[in-house]
């Protein structure tokens, strides 16, 4: 079965460069989620999206945006990036928002901060 | 203090050996509970999906809930070399604002052959 698919699954930015992150859900899924996962960290929510509008807001960071387009992908922008921005980005993606929904998870993208 | 705690563990099994993996939480909107399997370097991977409280079962495993309290936990029968990894559980609200999901730390766990 088709799964949730991110890339790039590995990327290396020096400290204030910009990263753009990709997500394309599970066909017919139309919310996707944003997750940032560091060293040793459960994953902590960012960012949500259902039928292309921002749904709920986490812990994001005022550098970072993100949008959802009309083919329901997502990505995510990130500026004047930190060492501290060096984690695992997980999109994961459901059907609907009804009942908490099913969130399934793409392999992730390693992102590393020199 | 966290909303979810969980042990982090490690924990080390034998083979053929039953597992309890389990989690508490403070938050009383959550709704749906959810238990994920991460493997190293890897995307979560949804286990069991549970509304309210009750039990659910698939195959090895079993997914317990009992809100009043604020208690879940996870059993895998059985236990193979290949459950090896780390445990998260997840939760969630069913309102606006609530969809997204608050994990606890994860468990580690070991089956040795």
């Amino acid at each position: 079965a088709a799964g949730v698919i991110q890339s790039p699954r590995h990327l290396i930015k020096e400290k204030r460069e910009t990263a753009t992150l990709k997500c394309y859900p599970i066909p017919r899924h139309d919310t996707v989620y944003w997750y940032q996962q560091g060293p040793g960290q459960d994953p902590q929510f960012l960012i949500s999206f259902y039928e292309k509008m921002q749904s709920d807001k986490g812990s994001i960071p005022d550098r970072f945006s993100a949008q959802q387009f009309s083919d329901y992908h997502s990505e995510l922008n990130m500026s004047s990036l930190e060492l501290g921005d060096s984690a695992l980005y997980f999109c994961a993606s459901s059907l609907g928002r009804a009942g908490g929904g099913e969130q399934y998870f793409g392999p992730g993208t390693r992102l590393t901060v020199t | 203090q966290k909303e979810v705690e969980q042990d982090p563990g490690p924990l080390s099994v034998p083979e053929g050996a039953i597992v309890s993996l389990n989690c508490t939480y403070s938050n009383s909107a959550f709704q749906y509970f959810m238990w994920y399997r991460q493997y190293s370097r890897k995307g979560p991977e949804l286990l069991m999906y549970t509304y309210s409280s009750g039990n659910k079962e698939d195959g090895r495993f079993t997914a317990q809930v009992d809100k009043s309290s604020k208690y879940i936990s996870l059993f895998i029968r059985d236990s193979q070399p290949s459950d090896s990894a780390t445990y998260l559980c997840a939760m969630s609200g069913s309102g606006a604002g609530s969809y997204q999901l608050t994990f606890g730390k994860g468990t580690k766990l070991s089956v040795i052959p």
